[in-house]
């Protein structure tokens, strides 16, 4: 069965730097979202992606994140001058296109440790 | 915007016993509810899900039921094995510009499974 998958699996950071989080959505699949979820805490959504553009962002997306589809595989999330609270653990999730299912299909995660 | 109050944050049973989990939201626009089993250190994944012109499905030993006029929905586990251990989530969720649905989640429910 085709999954979504990330990378890395676990990225450390200084505060301050920028960290590139990587995800290839399944192949057919036409949306794709961003959420992070802090330790112990609910999965909050962050961004969707559709025809190469951001759908819907939520406040938590503000101008320190930016996502990109480069080419026609991969979908990033960047974080520009990481803080210690964008610790968490990013997934990216895909899906097709809603008419046919609405299921959103989540990667393994990145855990993102900022220092 | 969407809330998603979930109760309990914890629940245990015995192999064997069913399990109850509740959600209620807010926001009369939603229509997609699914729900999602997250096990420790793993990815979120659907395990059934719910739309708002059906007011129960069930899979096996899954259900779950939805009233719209009250704004809830619950998901409930029969015979419960250790392997349901983990913590589900709900959600609610409502179609967006350009046909995806982004999900409002719930705090989570940690489920044990005591043999």
């Amino acid at each position: 069965e085709p999954e979504v998958t990330q990378t890395p699996s676990h990225q450390v950071t200084q505060m301050g730097q920028e960290v590139i989080l990587r995800c290839v959505p399944i192949s057919n699949h036409l949306y794709f979202y961003w959420y992070r979820q802090i330790l112990g805490q609910k999965v909050e959504f962050l961004v969707s992606f559709y025809n190469n553009e951001i759908s819907e962002k939520s406040e938590i997306f503000d101008d320190q994140f930016s996502v990109e589809r480069p080419d026609g595989s991969n979908f990033t999330l960047k974080i520009r001058s990481t803080k210690l609270e964008d610790s968490a653990m990013y997934f990216c999730a895909s899906s097709e296109y809603f008419g046919t299912s609405y299921e959103q299909y989540f990667g393994p995660g990145t855990r993102l440790t900022v220092t | 915007g969407e809330n998603v109050e979930q109760h309990p944050s914890t629940l245990s049973v015995q192999e064997g016993d069913s399990a109850v989990i509740k959600c209620t939201y807010s926001d009369s626009a939603s229509n997609y509810f699914p729900w999602y089993k997250q096990e420790l250190g793993k990815r979120p994944q659907l395990i059934i899900d719910i739309r708002s012109n059906v007011g129960e499905k069930k899979d096996q030993r899954i259900a779950v039921t939805l009233n719209k006029t009250a704004k809830h929905f619950s998901l409930h586990i029969t015979e419960t094995q250790p392997e349901d251990s983990a913590v589900y989530f709900c959600a609610a969720s409502s179609a967006v510009s350009g046909g995806s649905y982004i999900p409002t989640f719930g705090r989570g429910t940690s489920l044990i499974v005591h043999p």
